[in-house]
């Protein structure tokens, strides 16, 4: 256990469902972030959450919009998905004075039919 | 741009063997690295750390080597086990805070 838990760990859903996936973290940290993990490639960062602010938008499409209600809690809110979002979304926290390592969630394995 | 590699995709060796996996980056304001050990089904997870002003860090059965000069970062793992299977990533942390990983070397323990 790594102190962040990420649900659900499988989702399977249509390109007009919407969904959402969630992210706590009871390490006290004050940084959140998520990851785009595809097949054959390195991890992407998608948001960066600082003090339950976001700090960074790598360029990730509309459809992913992420919300964080406070520095434990981190949701990625999914709509009108294509079948090349399909991946694992993998949610990390740090502390960010700390510029150290992040921790990661399992993971939650998103297939979009 | 920015980017952290890794030279081989996939490193098989023998069980009982050292395994040695490397990782070259590209960004020589980066002071702080990060090798991350992925298991199927499960997310990446801590194995040691470095920063710049050493060159050398000694874990449990791994050792992490940074030559800042050739901007290279390797990874020891010593007497491998059939449980060091897994996906290796380096990752550097540089001063805007967030990580930069590479794209992973596979390593396949052979019993």
């Amino acid at each position: 256990e790594t102190g962040v838990t990420q649900t659900p760990r499988h989702l399977v859903m249509g390109m007009t469902n919407k969904k959402s996936l969630k992210c706590e973290q009871h390490l006290g940290h004050n940084a959140m972030y998520w990851y785009k993990q595809s097949a054959k490639k390195p991890l992407e960062l998608m948001f960066v959450y600082n003090f339950k602010e976001q700090t960074e938008n790598n360029s990730v499409p509309s459809r992913f919009s992420p919300e964080c209600p406070n520095s434990s809690h981190l949701f990625l809110h999914l709509h009108t998905l294509q079948p090349e979002d399909s991946a694992l979304y993998l949610c990390a926290s740090s502390q960010i004075t700390d510029r150290g390592q992040a921790f990661f969630g399992q993971g939650t394995r998103l297939t979009v039919v | 741009g920015e980017s952290v590699g890794l030279h081989l995709p996939t490193l098989s060796v023998q069980e009982g063997d050292n395994s040695i996996i490397n990782c070259a980056y590209s960004n020589s304001a980066s002071d702080y690295f990060i090798w991350y050990k992925q298991e199927s089904g499960k997310g990446p997870q801590f194995i040691i750390d470095i920063r710049s002003n050493m060159d050398k860090r000694q874990g449990q059965r791994v050792t992490v080597l940074l030559n800042k000069t050739v901007k290279h970062l390797s990874l020891q793992i010593a007497a491998t086990q059939p449980g060091d299977s897994a996906v290796y990533f380096c990752a550097e942390n540089p001063r805007t805070g967030k990580l930069i990983f590479g794209q992973g070397t596979t390593l396949q323990v052979k019993p």
